[in-house]
Parts: C-alpha cells; sequence; structure tokens
C-alpha cells in the first residue's frame, strides 16, 4: 500500500458544479496535511493547509478525518481556473521530517 | 517578495555526463528541499536542509546524487553520472522553520526540466 494515495482522476466536470476528492494515507502518526495545486508543466503551489477542525477558503474547504486517515478537499462553484492537478501532502516529523506527496488527482472544468 | 529562484530551467545531456542544478530560496527561510518529479508522479523528497545541515536525505541516491547549501541559502544538487532513468523535473522549494511541529508551507520555484539521453 502507497503511503500517500490518490484517485489519479481525471474528474471531468461543468463549471458550477461542486467536486470532492479524497486522499488517504497510511501512518497514523502523521501530523500535517496541506493541498497542493500544480498547473501543467508548472511548479506546485499552496492551495491550503488542512486543520484538524477543517478550515475553508472561498470556494475551497479542507476536512481531515484521523479516524478513516484521509483528507479531502471540496470545490464549489468551480471555474474553468480550477483546472489542474491537486496534490495532497502529509508530513510526519519526529527525530527527522518525512513528507510524502500523493501523485494528484486531475481535475478538468468543462464550460 | 521574490520568490525561489532555480536555474537553469531546461537541460539535455547524454547519460554518464554530471549536471548541477541552483536555487536560491526565499529571503529568510531556513529550510529548503530538493525534489524529483517524475511525468505523472508527484514530488519525492530527495534532501531537506535546515539551514546548512541536513534533516533527511534518505531518499537521495548518494552514489550518484549530492547536494550542499553553503552558508545556509544557496543550494545545488549535482547527478554524476546521469542515468536515463533520472531524465525528470527537479523541483526546489524553501520554507520557514517552526519548531518540530512538522509544519512545512513550502513554495517552490519553477524548477529545471532535465532530459538525459
Amino acid at each position: 500500500r502507497k503511503e500517500v494515495e490518490q484517485d489519479p482522476g481525471p474528474f471531468n466536470v461543468p463549471e458550477g458544479a461542486t467536486v470532492a476528492f479524497n486522499c488517504t494515507y497510511s501512518n497514523s502518526a502523521s501530523q500535517s496535511f496541506f493541498w497542493y495545486r500544480q498547473d501543467c508543466r508548472k511548479e506546485p503551489k499552496l492551495l491550503m493547509s488542512v486543520y484538524s477542525s477543517g478550515n475553508e477558503d472561498g470556494r475551497f474547504t479542507a476536512q481531515l478525518n484521523r479516524a478513516s486517515q484521509y483528507i479531502s478537499l471540496l470545490i464549489r462553484d468551480s471555474k474553468l481556473s480550477d483546472s489542474a492537478t491537486y496534490l495532497c501532502v502529509v508530513t510526519l516529523y519526529s527525530s527527522a521530517s518525512k513528507i510524502i506527496f500523493g501523485s494528484g488527482t486531475r481535475l478538468s472544468i468543462r464550460p | 517578495e521574490a520568490g525561489v529562484a532555480q536555474s537553469p530551467r531546461y537541460k539535455i545531456i547524454e547519460k554518464r555526463q554530471s549536471v548541477a542544478f541552483w536555487c536560491n530560496p526565499i529571503s529568510g527561510h531556513a529550510t529548503l528541499y530538493w525534489y524529483q518529479q517524475i511525468l505523472g508522479q508527484g514530488p519525492k523528497l530527495l534532501i531537506q536542509f535546515q539551514n546548512n545541515g541536513v534533516v533527511d536525505d534518505s531518499q537521495l541516491p548518494k552514489d550518484r546524487f549530492s547536494a550542499e547549501r553553503l552558508k545556509g541559502v544557496d543550494s545545488t544538487l549535482k547527478i554524476q553520472p546521469a542515468k536515463l532513468e533520472d531524465s525528470a523535473v527537479y523541483l526546489c522549494a524553501s520554507s520557514l522553520w517552526i519548531g518540530g511541529t512538522g509544519i512545512y508551507e513550502q513554495y517552490f520555484g519553477p524548477g529545471t526540466r532535465l532530459t538525459v539521453t
């Protein structure tokens, strides 16, 4: 089993739709979680950190479920500009840090 | 605020040659990372520096890859000799150091696209 797993997609949804995808992780001791967005042939950019209580930033909502070991990203009222690959990141810090990226979920918004 | 700078942006070399990449992090960011991203995959952490010390290099192929961060600012990543499977984008990122919390809001440079023929 991979340490961090994402559904590769692609998710193809119409503009204005709501879309959600999950990211599962295997190490229950994982401490910090993030969502990054990566456009084609560009570098990843931080979208949002994921807090235990869940957090929202405009049309984006991130949640953490420690019991089931997954994080989720919900995008409401999707825009054409939301088309990208969404990467989840899981980190673990003990004597040294461990940072693991998922392989990403591709999202395509159609007009 | 200036972002993470990397050079070169593109590099094509033949197998068994050597190559070096350079990274300048965001000013004030103590932590610097090098990642390898193969097409269709997420970035894989190669090495993490805290100032000029190595925090984690467990996934760095040390027989051919080396990295340094002299003076705790700029960093270079070298591959010698290169193999075909090293073809990838090499990303540099930096972040503030937030104690021992495991919280790393990383900011990435544009990457160096390496093609090994």
